[in-house]
This record gives structure tokens, sequence and C-alpha cells, in this order.
């Protein structure tokens, strides 16, 4: 069965570092998003893209990170100057269509940052 | 705003015994609803999901919800819980033109065999 995979599974980095969080989708689908959860709190999305550029995003979703689809296949986030703050499970996910359809998870990226 | 709600946040039940967890939104147009699964160490996975038609939709693994309209509400229930439903569950919204989803804060439900 497809599903989505994310690596690393479990990320430690230092306050300021930049970190790349990276997806790869289901091949056949258009929609990838990433969405984090800090523990013990609600699964907020950050940002959801298509075409090749971003189609929403959060208010989080702020000058700090940036979503590339470097290649046919990967789907990654950067944290360009990572804080205390941005510690929590990242998650990517990807559907066919924008609405209407269901988004598939990956497993998660734990981030934690020291 | 969007919202989501989940009332409850841990619900211990023994096996056999009837779900029901509580989920309400608020969203000012067309709705789609979902509720997804998270086990021990797994990804999210979608066990039901609304866009239309029958209010009652029914799952995988015997999970169905009732989308309530005049009461922004879509439960989630499983008539006789087993030890394996054993996860986190969250309630999920999404509307219009937009796949993003609001996720609620989740339930954690633990079944004792």
């Amino acid at each position: 069965e497809p599903e989505v995979t994310q690596t690393p599974s479990h990320q430690v980095t230092q306050m300021g570092q930049e970190v790349i969080l990276r997806c790869v989708p289901i091949s056949n689908h258009l929609y990838f998003y990433w969405y984090r959860q800090i523990l013990g709190q609600k699964v907020e999305f950050l940002v959801s893209f298509y075409n090749n550029e971003i189609s929403e995003k959060s208010e989080i979703f702020d000058d700090q990170f940036s979503v590339e689809r470097p290649d046919g296949s990967n789907f990654t986030l950067k944290i360009r100057s990572t804080k205390l703050e941005d510690s929590a499970m990242y998650f990517c996910a990807s559907s066919v269509l924008g609405t209407h359809t269901e988004a598939f998870f990956g497993q998660g990226t734990r981030l934690t940052v020291v | 705003a969007q919202s989501v709600s989940q009332h409850n946040h841990h619900v211990i039940l023994s096996e056999a015994a009837s779900l029901e967890l509580g989920c309400n939104y608020s969203y000012g147009g067309t709705v789609n609803l979902f509720w997804y699964v998270q086990y021990p160490g797994q990804h999210l996975q979608l066990l039901l999901k609304y866009f239309s038609g029958d209010p009652l939709v029914k799952g995988i693994k015997g999970f169905e919800a009732e989308f309530i309209k005049s009461k922004f509400s879509f439960n989630l229930r499983k008539p006789s819980v087993q030890w394996s439903d054993t996860a986190e569950y969250f309630c999920a919204v999404s509307g219009g033109s937009q796949g993003n989803l609001i996720f609620g804060k989740g339930t954690k439900l633990s079944v004792k065999p």
C-alpha cells in the first residue's frame, strides 16, 4: 500500500540552527501539507502546497519556514533558525485533490530544539 | 474562526463497552468532516469521512459517525470496543475549496482487556 514517508524520525538540533525535514508523498498525489503537533496540543496546519507553490499557510508559517519540492518526489520543510518552541512532531501529508479527498499522513518527524 | 472541539481528553473503557466520542465544530460554510486515529507509534489514519449525502457514515473497524448539522456535531461511535482500539482519536474539518484540516485536540481512548 502506498504511504507517505518522512525522514528523519527524530532530529535534535541546537537553537538557531537550520533544519530540513523531508517527506516523500504518495506518487500520484498533487497536494502536499505540513502539520505540527506540540506535545500535549492540537495537530496544527502549517502549509499546503500545490502546483509548485504554496496554496495556503497558517499564521504559524512565518518567514522562518519555507517549503520546497526540489525534485519530483521530495517535499521539504525548512526551518531557518530554530527556536525552542519549534520543538514538536511534524507531520507531512498528501492528497490526490485539495478537497473532498482523504489526506494520507506520514509517521512524523520529532524535532527537539535544545 | 474555524475550530474543532473534542469534549473528552481521555476515555477509559472495558472491552465490549460502547463508545461515543464527541466532536463539535465551528465553521461558516460547507464542511468536510473526518475522524482520524493514531495507534501508538503509528501515523494518523483515516477512520471515516463525511462530504455530503447520508449523515450517518460508516468507517473502518466498525466505527461510525453521525453528522448533525443543527448541532454542528460529528460524534464517533462504536457499539463494542476492543483492546486493539486503544489509540488517540482526532476529529478534523476542512471547508470550501481548501483541503487543509483543522484538528481537535484529540481524545485518548484506553480499552482495558
